[in-house]
């Protein structure tokens, strides 16, 4: 079974400041997907990341990264330079498996982007 | 490009009700669609899938069903609705091989 674990229900961080959001995963299968996802108080999931298991590098979306760490099996978002439209859920997930249809994901963190 | 929606936004049903919920997603042909639930405060669980029309996958046994009649659009029902089907309800779609999924902006709902 496949497995999510975000500890930190909420995180404050200065405007302008970097803030590292974490995630543990835990999954038995050598192919599998990170994904992670903001979701603001409009309700709409905005995918933001993704990491595959067989990546060579960590992978970066603009003021987005993902520090991949296999052996420790975490998976933490990176924001640089936070703003405050930053301010959301932010929810980890992951596939496993060749032909797995199903996303799971973590129970979230709340992001807030203090001025 | 492709766009997901969904409707309606928001819906208030009392206990014993029908449901449908509607998604459909424009500019795609044969995606992968899945239907999600999230509780307040909590994460998304998924409760059901569809790689193609008439071929819908159940994650988790309740008295919800879907169905899909076209294949772009994918229908959440229930006969009689429960306090506990209150919720966030969002759509999701992917694209053959691809993991990415895409998410509608969602139904909440609210069971009275």
């Amino acid at each position: 079974a496949q497995k999510i674990t975000q500890t930190q229900p909420g995180m404050f961080v200065q405007e302008k400041e970097a803030v590292t959001l974490d995630c543990t995963y835990d999954t038995s299968d050598p192919s599998y997907g990170l994904f992670w996802y903001k979701q603001p108080s409009s309700g709409e999931m905005i995918f933001l990341i993704y990491q595959g298991s067989y990546d060579q590098q960590n992978a970066t979306e603009g003021r987005y990264s993902l520090n991949f760490q296999k052996a420790r099996k975490s998976a933490n978002l990176v924001i640089s330079a936070s703003q405050l439209g930053d301010s959301a859920m932010y929810f980890c997930a992951l596939y496993a498996g060749a032909g797995s249809y199903q996303l799971t994901f973590g129970k979230g963190t709340k992001l807030s982007v203090i001025p | 490009s492709q766009t997901i929606h969904q409707w309606p936004a928001t819906l208030v049903q009392p206990v014993g009700s029908p449901l449908s919920l509607e998604c459909t997603v424009e500019g795609t042909s044969n995606p992968n669609l899945y239907w999600y639930r999230q509780a307040a405060g909590r994460g998304l669980q998924l409760l059901f899938y569809s790689v193609g029309i008439g071929q819908i996958s159940s994650e988790v046994p309740q008295n919800l069903s879907a169905s899909r009649p076209q294949d772009r659009q994918f229908i959440l029902s229930s006969k009689k609705l429960l306090l506990s089907d209150s919720g966030f309800y969002l759509c999701a779609w992917t694209l053959g091989s691809s993991y990415e999924q895409y998410f509608g902006p969602g139904t909440r709902l609210t069971v009275t």
